[in-house]
């Protein structure tokens, strides 16, 4: 079993839909749980992360985690055909990194 | 800061061969890694450093794959002797202290086909 399971998709949404991606993970020892966003031909960047439970918001997106049933969520509003990328969830502690495979969402004017 | 650089973007080589990409961090950055990425295996963690020091190379496949930084603004991995398995997009990332091992900025990763 992998440390962080992710749906690779592909994920194809209409604009202004709101987008729901979701990740497990099997090791509660992990703190932190991240996403970052891929566009084509580009490496990753971060988009947003939290510490342990609970939800953060950045502008349309929005980071849930249940660390009780160890699953990660990011959601998206109004989605845009900017946001078409591929997302990639990762969980993190004590200097160890586990990232998801990513999931390709495409937002189609 | 144009962030970090990394090159060659597009490598070729034959089964064999030597290759080494190379990888600039971003200015006053002390942590540098090496991740590669692949369809079946998604985003992986080769290797990372402190301070031009390695951390934790659990990461590397096998001894073909090494790396080196012999300074805070320069990183090489090289493989040798390289193998069609070996193909897969290498990208280096960085941090500051601040940022630790959780905050990373990555580049823009060099594909590499082994034929």
């Amino acid at each position: 079993q992998k440390e962080v399971e992710q749906d690779p998709g592909p994920l194809s949404v209409p604009e202004g839909a709101i987008v729901s991606l979701n990740c497990t993970y099997s090791n509660s020892a992990f703190q932190y749980f991240m996403w970052y966003r891929q566009y084509s031909r580009k490496g990753p960047e971060l988009l947003m992360y939290t510490y342990s439970s609970g939800n953060k918001e950045d502008g349309r997106f929005t980071a849930q985690v249940d660390k009780s049933s160890k699953y990660i969520s990011l959601f998206i509003r109004d989605s845009q055909p900017s946001d078409s990328a591929t997302y990639l969830c990762a969980i993190h502690d004590n200097n160890d990194m586990r990232f998801g495979a990513g999931t390709r969402l495409t937002v189609k004017p | 800061d144009a962030g970090v650089i990394q090159s060659p973007r597009h490598e070729v080589t034959e089964m064999g061969q030597e290759v080494t990409l190379r990888c600039k961090p971003i200015s006053g950055h002390d942590y540098l890694f090496w991740y590669r990425q692949t369809m079946m295996r998604g985003l992986e963690l080769l290797i990372y450093f402190n301070n031009n020091v390695p951390i934790d190379d659990s990461g590397m496949p096998e001894d073909r794959f090494s790396a080196k930084m012999p300074n805070a603004s320069f990183s090489t991995l090289k493989i040798q002797p390289s193998e069609p398995r070996d193909s897969a997009v290498y990208f280096c990332a960085s941090s500051d202290t601040s940022g630790g091992t959780l905050e990373q900025y990555f580049g823009p990763g060099t594909r590499l086909t082994v034929t």
